[in-house]
């Protein structure tokens, strides 16, 4: 595709549900990167994958946080047992590779915990 | 740890003036800055990359400046429009460890009004 897709672009769910966000990256982009924004805040790493590498997952705020990225093209963000304060927009990235090159951002997913 | 800062956090003027919109950044070890532009609800929009060995980038209306050396960014707008109005976000790659993260600041408010 042309840019950064993501999907759903909106989510509500309940507390204690488990939720998945969707991360389509640029064709050919080989790095991706997951950040969150909540309320108020900057963005925030969340995780990255570079090719065949072992992601850096140092940035997950619990263990109910986990990604994965499957073929080394598209992204899932999977939050077990939602509390609220999870709320936030989720925002994907892509890289062309390991470069000085500009991040491209897809249009995020907005967490609404009730 | 890197630590971004951007200030102010919210600015208003009015349509054609010329404005500045500053950012800066603790940790001089650097290889690039990027500028983004956030519209509400929607992702980010890269403005401007200036890469740790330039001094300034020029896209139009708009002009990034940076001193690393002092920490410091600048984005220059010129005869503003209310089209402008959007959240300003300032990140930077550092070289570091992890070097493939960006670390943002939370952002200008720019208000821009007819």
């Amino acid at each position: 595709g042309a840019g950064v897709s993501q999907s759903p672009s909106n989510k509500v769910t309940e507390k204690g549900k488990d939720v998945e966000l969707r991360c389509d990256p640029i064709s050919g982009h080989t790095a991706l990167y997951w950040y969150r924004q909540s309320l108020g805040q900057g963005l925030e790493f969340l995780i990255y994958f570079q090719g065949n590498s072992a992601p850096d997952k140092s940035g997950l705020p619990s263990d109910r946080f986990s990604a994965e990225r499957t073929g080394g093209s598209v992204s899932t963000l999977t939050i077990q047992r939602t509390q609220q304060e999870d709320s936030a927009v989720y925002l994907c990235a892509s890289l062309a590779g390991f470069s000085y090159n500009e991040q491209f951002f897809g249009p995020g997913t907005r967490l609404t915990v009730l | 740890k890197q630590e971004v800062t951007q200030i102010p956090a919210a600015l208003s003027v009015p349509e054609g003036e010329n404005l500045v919109l500053n950012c800066s950044f603790t940790d001089s070890a650097i290889y690039n800055l990027q500028w983004f532009r956030q519209d509400p609800g929607k992702g980010l929009t890269s403005l401007l990359l200036i890469q740790s060995s330039q001094r300034e980038q020029t896209s139009g209306r708009l002009n990034a400046s940076l001193d690393k050396s002092s920490g410091r960014s600048t984005l220059y707008i010129a005869a503003s429009q209310p089209g402008d109005s959007a959240t300003y976000l300032c990140a930077v790659r550092s070289s570091g460890g992890s070097n493939y993260k960006l670390t943002f600041g939370k952002g200008t408010l720019l208000t821009v009004n007819p």
